[in-house]
């Protein structure tokens, strides 16, 4: 069965540098979600899409913005990067029929080393 | 605001032996809950979630977790285990408040041992 995909697995970036995080959903899951996971720490809610639209927001630094594509893809875009931004950034789609009882299945994360 | 706790940052257990990772959970509206493994430089993986109905939960790998309203828990359980249950165990309950956005509010994760 497909999977979510996350893109690259892996990014090393310089402080005040930017980044892009790519996320593509499990094909017809309309949803994504976007968590971050410091590390020893808990997954935190940052950002998430319904059918493209932007449907709540966690604490996410305004230096971070995001967005759902046509194809449902999302992408997380970081600048100005910090050390503190150092962490394992998950994606995860659901298929939206009722946000709190559905399922999210995450993707293998974007493990973001800034130095 | 919803919140879980899990009791227990580590747990070591011997392989065979009885699983029980502990989560308590706070919600001023009936919460949907579930557990996620993780193993290392992996993404999560559902074990089971609770939303209404039967309040004992079966899930993969032979986990299961009983939702106990009087108790404000959701303890995972599973009765022998193996050496490949060794990972990282997270509850979770998602956003059932004004706006129904669903998104999920992690514990603090419980790493389990399992010893040969």
């Amino acid at each position: 069965a497909a999977g979510v995909i996350q893109s690259p697995r892996h990014l090393i970036k310089e402080k005040r540098e930017t980044a892009t995080l790519k996320c593509y959903p499990i094909p017809r899951h309309d949803t994504v979600y976007w968590y971050q996971q410091g590390p020893g720490q808990d997954p935190q809610f940052l950002i998430s899409f319904y059918e493209k639209m932007q449907s709540d927001k966690g604490s996410i630094p305004d230096r971070f913005s995001a967005q759902q594509f046509s194809d449902y893809h999302s992408e997380l875009n970081m600048s100005s990067l910090e050390l503190g931004d150092s962490a394992l950034y998950f994606c995860a789609s659901s298929l939206g029929s009722w946000g709190p009882t559905d399922t999210q299945y995450f993707g293998p994360g974007t493990r973001l080393t800034v130095l | 605001a919803q919140s879980v706790t899990q009791l227990g940052s580590h747990v070591s257990v011997s392989e065979g032996a009885l699983v029980l990772l502990r989560c308590n959970y706070s919600s001023s509206v009936p919460p949907y809950l579930f557990w996620y493994v993780q193993y290392p430089n992996q993404g999560l993986q559902l074990l089971l979630k609770y939303t209404t109905g039967a309040t004992l939960v079966k899930g993969i790998n032979g986990f299961e977790a009983e939702f106990k309203k009087s108790e404000t828990s959701f303890h995972l359980t599973k009765p022998s285990a193996h050496m490949s249950d060794a990972a990282e165990y997270f509850c979770a309950v998602s956003d059932s408040g004004s706006g129904n956005t669903g998104k999920l509010i992690f514990g603090q994760g419980t790493t389990l041992q399992v010893k040969p």
